[in-house]
């Protein structure tokens, strides 16, 4: 079956370090999106991709970048992790059109220390 | 700009009917997206509503009045798993993405 993972599922790193999630999805869909979940902000959109070597900043981009080399990934990387990047990270994709569902990966929760 | 919003909380009964309400304003809007998010798992699609109207699933229903800038999630026969968040979400003409509202923690009680 199809799916959409993410790894780590848990990371604790130190405030300055380089981090990167991994999110790698089967179903070849075009559109790949990350998102942080904090508590009274909902999801918001950190960076997307509608396609291979397209990626595009979300509405809290700063601090995070994300690259799309193949239809099936789209690692998230924290070039210099801060406490105010703690959060949970879900990756999701959808197929093509603004019509289509997102499919929503497990999630990371990191924490910076 | 964006905007959305949902109640924070709300408590219903194992058995009831229970309605969501959500706002927004959006620039662009194209369509309303609902989402159900249990504690600690990935939010998963519930329904998807572009034209006015009811669009029926099962016990969930979803409503949208593009006019009044306005939808609801209408859940029917509550039962204790039905215990979730639920996340309304807009899309846009012209993009791809979702800007989401903060969710509404929805509370099942015997």
């Amino acid at each position: 079956d199809a799916e959409i993972t993410q790894s780590p599922r848990h990371k604790i790193t130190e405030t300055g370090r380089q981090v990167t999630l991994a999110c790698h999805q089967t179903w070849n869909h075009n559109n790949m999106f990350w998102y942080r979940q904090d508590l009274g902000h909902g999801l918001r959109l950190i960076h997307y991709s509608y396609g291979v070597q397209d990626t595009n900043k979300g509405e809290v981009s700063d601090g995070y970048s994300v690259s799309r080399s193949n239809t099936e990934d789209l690692p998230l990387t924290l070039e210099s992790a801060a406490s105010s990047q703690t959060s949970v990270y879900f990756c999701a994709s959808s197929e093509n059109s603004r019509d289509d569902e997102q499919y929503f990966g497990p999630g990371t929760r990191l924490t910076v220390t | 700009g964006q905007n959305i919003d949902q109640p924070t909380e709300m408590t219903a009964t194992e058995g009831a009917i229970v309605q969501i309400n959500c706002t927004y304003q959006t620039s662009g809007f194209n369509g309303l997206f609902w989402y159900q998010q249990h504690a600690g798992e990935a939010p998963t699609f519930l329904s998807y509503n572009v034209l006015d109207g009811l669009e029926e699933k099962g016990r969930f229903s979803s409503f949208l009045s593009r006019s009044k800038g306005y939808s609801y999630l209408l859940l029917k026969e509550l039962q204790m798993k039905d215990s979730a968040s639920y996340l309304c979400a807009a899309s846009q003409t012209g993009a791809n993405n979702l800007f989401f509202g903060t969710g509404t923690r929805l509370t099942v009680i015997p």
